[in-house]
């Protein structure tokens, strides 16, 4: 099985820089992906690793340690319309996903 | 417009009535997935299709059902068996390479009265 922890809830400031993690234990995966949901509404895709490193795209960047079970996602210069859900998710060779539980932001002002 | 869609969104059903939640998708996607969440939870996967004509239970198929005749379709069934119903569904499609992201539709509020 995989289990995937991220914390329940986090805040920051606007304009501010933030750290979401996620660790996982698993016997394998393909890639790990990231996603963005606001309240009451559809998952968007916002970045995938497939090998360890960082992956920048814009104000987002996520990173992965296979060795060490371990992604984050970096947001900077955090804005009020990124308070949201945050779900990281495993791919499976299988071609389905599992979700972790998500990280609730808040951004206040 | 190249998309996935899911009607209605939002549902009323009394209990023990099955309802069915229809979702399209014109991408042209072999992979077609239904997940659950619940308030404060992340998703949970209930079925999935890699294939037409094929489908696969996932973590909670228990009181649900589903078909793909159609590429472009993959209708979920909740039926009077499954316990807890009032959720939010969500149906995503993606091609079956496993470095592809998916890619939700608007998701469907199902509340059993």
């Amino acid at each position: 099985g995989q289990n995937i922890d991220q914390p329940t809830e986090m805040t920051a400031t606007e304009g501010a820089i933030v750290q979401i993690n996620c660790t996982y234990q698993t016997s394998g995966f393909n890639g790990l992906f990231w996603y963005q949901q606001h309240a009451g509404e559809a998952p968007t895709f916002l970045s995938y690793n497939v090998l360890d490193g960082l992956e920048e795209k814009g104000r987002f960047s996520s990173f992965l340690s296979r060795s060490k079970g371990y992604s984050y996602l970096l947001l900077k210069e955090l804005q009020m319309k990124d308070s949201a859900s945050y779900l990281c998710a495993l791919s499976n060779y299988g071609q389905n996903f599992v979700f972790g539980p998500g990280t609730r932001l808040s951004v206040l002002p | 417009d190249g998309g996935i869609t899911q009607s209605p969104k939002y549902l009323f059903r009394k209990e023990g009535q099955n309802v069915t939640l229809s979702c399209e998708q014109n991408l042209n996607h072999d992979a077609m997935y239904w997940y659950r969440q619940d308030p404060g939870q992340g998703l949970r996967l209930i079925y999935y299709s890699q294939i037409v004509n094929d489908f696969q239970k996932g973590d909670i198929a228990e009181g649900y059902s589903v078909s793909r005749e159609k590429k472009e379709s993959f209708p979920l069934t909740v039926t009077s068996a499954q316990k807890n119903p009032t959720a939010f569904y969500l149906c995503a499609s993606s091609r079956r390479e496993s470095t592809d992201t998916q890619y939700f539709g608007p998701g469907t509020r199902l509340t059993v009265l």
